[in-house]
């Protein structure tokens, strides 16, 4: 089964606009970290926001926010007011306590589109 | 903080030589390093664990021979891609662990070209 799973390969939003990530993830631990990372074109990986399974208040970091749904496995991205610079792919991605807690899977990725 | 450079950014290369890629944290001690291969509009597949002073870690199906990991220092991991071939081509991006959640940090990937 996969660990990760996004159902989204392309998203399109208007400028100024919210939109949703969807993120779901299947794993036996208790404790277990959720991560997003945005690739632009460029191809570097920049962290945008973590998610603990113990904590239990939604990540937030300016623009960005996780709507985690702990019962649900889900780990959905909220990006506010989008920007033109926002388009780029994006990655869910978790690590597991029966890994070390280091190693990362990685979903298959949304494709964001901004539009002016 | 938590800055993780690469080098080279995009090598292209004759099929049977080897490649060198280096992966440096540049503020930081990096006590284990992670080496990934993606291949165009696919997701991030984890080749190995390096670890500083011992042998790497391969996931399954990664071929140790084939893929020389060296992590020497507190700072810098080597991947080495032995006898290239053009099945080699790809993305190859390294991170790091650092910052409040233990995150990984990435380095800006290295484009290797086969020919």
């Amino acid at each position: 089964a996969q660990k990760i799973t996004q159902t989204q390969p392309g998203m399109f939003v208007q400028e100024k606009e919210a939109v949703t990530l969807d993120c779901t993830y299947d794993t036996s631990d208790q404790s277990y970290g959720l991560f997003w990372y945005k690739q632009p074109s460029s191809g570097e990986m920049i962290f945008l926001i973590y998610q603990g399974s113990y904590d239990e208040q939604n990540a937030t970091e300016g623009r960005y926010s996780l709507n985690f749904q702990k019962a649900r496995k889900s780990a959905n991205l909220v990006i506010s007011a989008s920007q033109l610079g926002d388009s780029a792919m994006y990655f869910c991605a978790m690590r597991e306590m029966d890994t070390g807690f280091q190693k990362l899977v990685f979903g298959t990725g949304t494709r964001l589109l901004v539009s002016p | 903080g938590a800055v993780v450079s690469q080098h080279p950014s995009r090598v292209i290369c004759k099929s049977g030589t080897s490649v060198k890629i280096e992966c440096r944290s540049l503020d930081f001690q990096a006590t284990t390093m992670f080496w990934y291969r993606q291949f165009p509009k696919k997701s991030l597949m984890l080749m190995a664990t390096s670890n500083e002073g011992s042998k790497a870690t391969y996931e399954q199906g990664v071929e140790k021979d084939k893929f020389l990991i060296n992590h020497a220092s507190l700072t810098l991991s080597t991947l080495t891609v032995t006898s290239a071939h053009p099945e080699d081509s790809s993305f190859y991006i390294c991170s790091a662990l650092a910052g409040v959640y233990n995150e990984q940090f990435f380095g800006p990937g290295t484009r290797l070209t086969v020919l």
